[in-house]
């Protein structure tokens, strides 16, 4: 089945505690990127990926880093979580920027 | 800039039609879409236009789009329970230096009653 699957699905942190949300797809996709939704504000876009190796800023960058050092994998590290970071956190793929997003189920988190 | 605003609530009877409305500030946007969000789930995709496009009919489902008052519009013929649920519209953009970015409205929650 083709899917974005993201780990955990749930989180529950306190604050300066380095933690990672993974995100991998098998569909393939060159571009992925990840989002973060907050109440009235929709999903605004944190980093994206064009391809392997080729990453860059969104909207709201700060406090997050990403790696893609494989096609199908494009983790949201958060070096040091502070509680302004809580949000539902989701990982989409398309297959190349411009085109459908897919988008995983979502990661909520928080920091105490 | 780039700007998406919907409003946040709309509650309908079961069987009648629902309207969402969505209003977008940046022309040069290629695609319009709408995702729906159930609770604890991600985002499906249900429905998108392009921006040369005025209409859209999917079974249920009519994206209206007028590009001179950029408004969009999603409406749901006879409107079940199932489909209660968050709805966002996006616009997104194709083409040289894109980044892929999709710009999404603050959501509407549709509210179905029986």
């Amino acid at each position: 089945e083709a899917q974005v699957t993201q780990n955990p699905r749930y989180l529950i942190t306190v604050t300066g505690k380095k933690l990672t949300v993974t995100c991998s797809q098998n569909m393939n996709h060159e571009y992925m990127s990840w989002y973060r939704q907050d109440p009235g504000l929709g999903l605004r876009q944190i980093y994206y990926s064009m391809n392997v190796e080729v990453t860059d800023k969104g909207d709201v960058p700060e406090g997050y880093k990403v790696s893609r050092k494989e096609k199908r994998n494009f983790p949201l590290i958060l070096e040091s979580p502070s509680p302004n970071q809580t949000s539902l956190y989701f990982c989409a793929s398309s297959f190349e920027a411009g085109y459908e997003q897919f988008f995983g189920p979502g990661t909520r988190l928080t920091v105490l | 800039g780039e700007d998406v605003e919907q409003s946040l609530f709309l509650s309908v009877r079961e069987g009648d039609s629902s309207v969402i409305n969505c209003t977008y500030t940046d022309s040069s946007s290629t695609y319009l879409y709408w995702y729906k969000q159930e609770p604890g789930a991600g985002l499906q995709l249900l429905t998108y236009i392009f921006s040369n496009m005025d209409m859209k009919q999917d079974q249920r489902l009519t994206v209206l789009l007028n590009k001179k008052d950029k408004h969009l519009s999603l409406r749901i013929a006879d409107t079940q329970t199932g489909d209660s649920a968050i709805y966002f519209c996006a616009e997104g953009y194709y083409g040289s230096g894109n980044t892929g970015k999709l710009i999404f409205g603050q959501g509407t929650t549709l509210q179905v009653k029986p």
